[in-house]
Order: C-alpha cells, then structure tokens, then sequence
C-alpha cells in the first residue's frame, strides 16, 4: 500500500530556517497536505499543495514538490518557539478518498 | 471560521464497555472521517463515510466499530467491547476538499 516516510526530529534555533522532508510512495497522489499537532491538541491543516504545482508559499510556509523524486518539503522561515510541534506529511490519492499520514516530524525550535 | 468539534475531549472507561465517540463535522461538508492515533504512531484511517453509508474502511475498523450520522449534524463513532488496545487519540475529519480535522478525543481503556 501507499506509505509516507518523515525524520522523526528537528531541532532548530529560533530565527533560523526549518526544512522538515517527506517522501511518499503513492505516485497517483494529487493533493500532499502538511498538518501541525501541538502537545495534546489536534492536527491543524498548514498547506498544502496539488500534484501539478512544484512549489506553494504562503507567509512564513514554504512547500516545494518534486514530483519525480516523490520528494515534499516544508520550509519554516524565522522559525518561533510557537513552532514546536509535530508536522505530519499526508497524502490523498483522488477525491475524497482516505489521508495517508506519514509518522510526523518532531520539531523543537531551540531558543 | 466553522471547525469540526469532538465530545469529550477526553474518556476513560474499563475494559469490555461501550463507548461513543462524538462529532460535529463542518456544516457544508459531504465527507466524513474517522482516524486514530496511538499514542506516539502515526495517524491511522478507520473510515470514511458519504451519503449515509460507509464509503472506505480500513483493517483496523472490524465489527466492534460502528458509525452512525443520526441525525443532520452529529457523526460518531462506536465501540462495542473496548479493549487495552483501543486507548489511542480518535480524531474526526470532514472535507468537501481538503479534510478539516477536530481536536480529537483522548480514550484510555484501563
């Protein structure tokens, strides 16, 4: 079946970049989401990005795709301690059919 | 901005109860979701439902689970005989699009 891979930590500096990376096995996905989970709270959707689109900014979030490699990343620019969280990569393959998550990325802005 | 909201937060009950699971997907939504989270795994699809029935189910989901939209607002999710196993993160999802997730309920079954 479809799978979706992530590091599992990240430790940053606060005001410094962050670049969580993913890679997915699914190469029919058409939509790949980016969740943030605080302690104990839910997944609050970030962005995300159509399968036909290298590249998606929005404010601080930067999402690059590479299709080919099956290769997405999210770069945090002047990373906050409010950032700490886990970040999980999802995929969807059409419509409305199931997420597939990744293990999610555990990201720790030092400051 | 209109949001998923599950009850309780969060639950705890003993080993062979009952429980349900309760959510309010976001009103215009067509789609709904039911996914879990053991605690430090991944998020891991039960079921989706569409039009008043199951449209996708995962191995996950077997006969002890149910869902049901009872009515034109809440979405839940049953457990017949709770198991040790079963204490994860239940988390409801609803999209027309991309899916909108709720804050989840925390089940521990002791």
């Amino acid at each position: 079946g479809e799978d979706v891979e992530q590091s599992l930590f990240l430790s940053v500096r606060e005001g410094d970049s962050s670049v969580i990376n993913c890679t997915y096995t699914d190469s029919s996905s058409t939509y790949l989401y980016w969740y943030k989970q605080e302690p104990g709270a839910g997944l609050q959707l970030l962005t995300y990005i159509f399968s036909n689109m290298d590249m998606k900014q929005d404010q601080r979030l930067t999402v690059l795709l590479n299709k080919k490699d099956k290769h997405l990343s999210l770069r945090i620019a002047d990373t906050q301690t409010g950032d700490s969280a886990i970040y999980f990569c999802a995929e969807i393959n059409s419509g409305n059919t199931p997420l597939v998550f990744g293990k999610g990325t555990r990201l720790s802005v030092i400051a | 901005e209109p949001e998923v909201t599950q009850t309780p937060s969060h639950q705890v009950t003993q080993m062979g109860q009952e429980v349900i699971l309760r959510c309010v997907p976001i009103s215009n939504h067509l789609y709904f979701y039911w996914y879990r989270q053991i605690l430090g795994q991944k998020v891991e699809f039960l079921v989706s439902f569409y039009n008043n029935e199951i449209s996708e189910k995962s191995e996950i989901f077997d006969d002890q689970f149910s869902v049901e939209r009872p009515d034109g607002s809440n979405f839940t999710l049953k457990i017949r005989s709770t198991k040790l196993e079963d204490s994860a993160m239940y988390f409801c999802a609803s999209s027309l699009n991309e899916a909108f997730f709720g804050q989840g309920t925390r089940l521990t079954v002791v």
